[in-house]
């Protein structure tokens, strides 16, 4: 597509269940990025996929926390048993190479209640 | 580690006014550098980067930035900045060519008086 494409735009949610945030980069893109954002703070980067290799969890807060990336293309971040904490703007990122400019979604508003 | 400073949470300038936006960094090697720009309930866009060459960068909207390498700065300026330049700026440092993602400052957010 032309731009990044993340679903849904709001989401809100009670505390315990389970949500999935879906992102659809630009096509061609190669690396994909996961990152939030939590009121008053900057971006804080939760994980990385280039391409076949095996993704950069690093940032991952939790063991809660999961993505996949299928096809190379779609991705998927869930938020198992969802706490307050979790409450925040979560966007992604594509890029035609690790390192190069991002195109960032408009992100995904979780309020966990 | 890399990092990003951004000293200035909050910055408010007149319509009309020059701009400059503070960004420092730490990173061991030649960094990439970016600035982004978020509108209210928008996602961000890119304005500028800097990988390597000229130190001055242009990027849109009328934005430049000057990459000092003593100063380990990468600050962002106007020289006249438009009500539509109200925002969140962010900087961010990269790794470059086999980076896995970028870090980025807490932001500055701008607001333009009349």
């Amino acid at each position: 597509g032309a731009g990044v494409s993340q679903s849904p735009s709001n989401k809100v949610t009670e505390k315990g269940k389970d949500v999935e945030l879906r992102c659809d980069p630009i096509s061609g893109h190669t690396a994909l990025y996961w990152y939030r954002q939590s009121l008053g703070q900057g971006l804080e980067f939760l994980i990385y996929f280039q391409g076949n290799s095996a993704p950069d969890k690093s940032g991952l807060p939790s063991d809660r926390f999961s993505a996949e990336r299928t096809g190379g293309s779609v991705s998927t971040l869930t938020i198992q048993r969802t706490q307050q904490e979790d409450s925040a703007v979560y966007l992604c990122a594509s890029s035609l190479a690790a390192g190069g400019g991002y195109t960032f979604g408009s992100g995904t508003r979780l309020t966990v209640v | 580690a890399q990092s990003v400073t951004q000293p200035d949470i909050h910055i408010t300038v007149s319509e009309g006014a020059s701009l400059e936006l503070r960004c420092n960094y730490s990173y061991g090697a030649t960094p990439y550098l970016f600035w982004y720009v978020q509108s209210p309930g928008q996602g961000l866009q890119l304005l500028l980067k800097y990988f390597s060459g000229d130190t001055l960068v242009q990027g849109i909207k009328g934005f430049e930035a000057e990459f000092k390498r003593s100063q380990s700065s990468f600050n962002l300026r106007k020289p006249s900045v438009h009500w539509s330049d109200a925002a969140e700026y962010f900087c961010a440092v990269g790794e470059g060519t086999g980076a896995n993602n970028l870090f980025f400052g807490t932001g500055t957010r701008l607001t333009v008086i009349p």
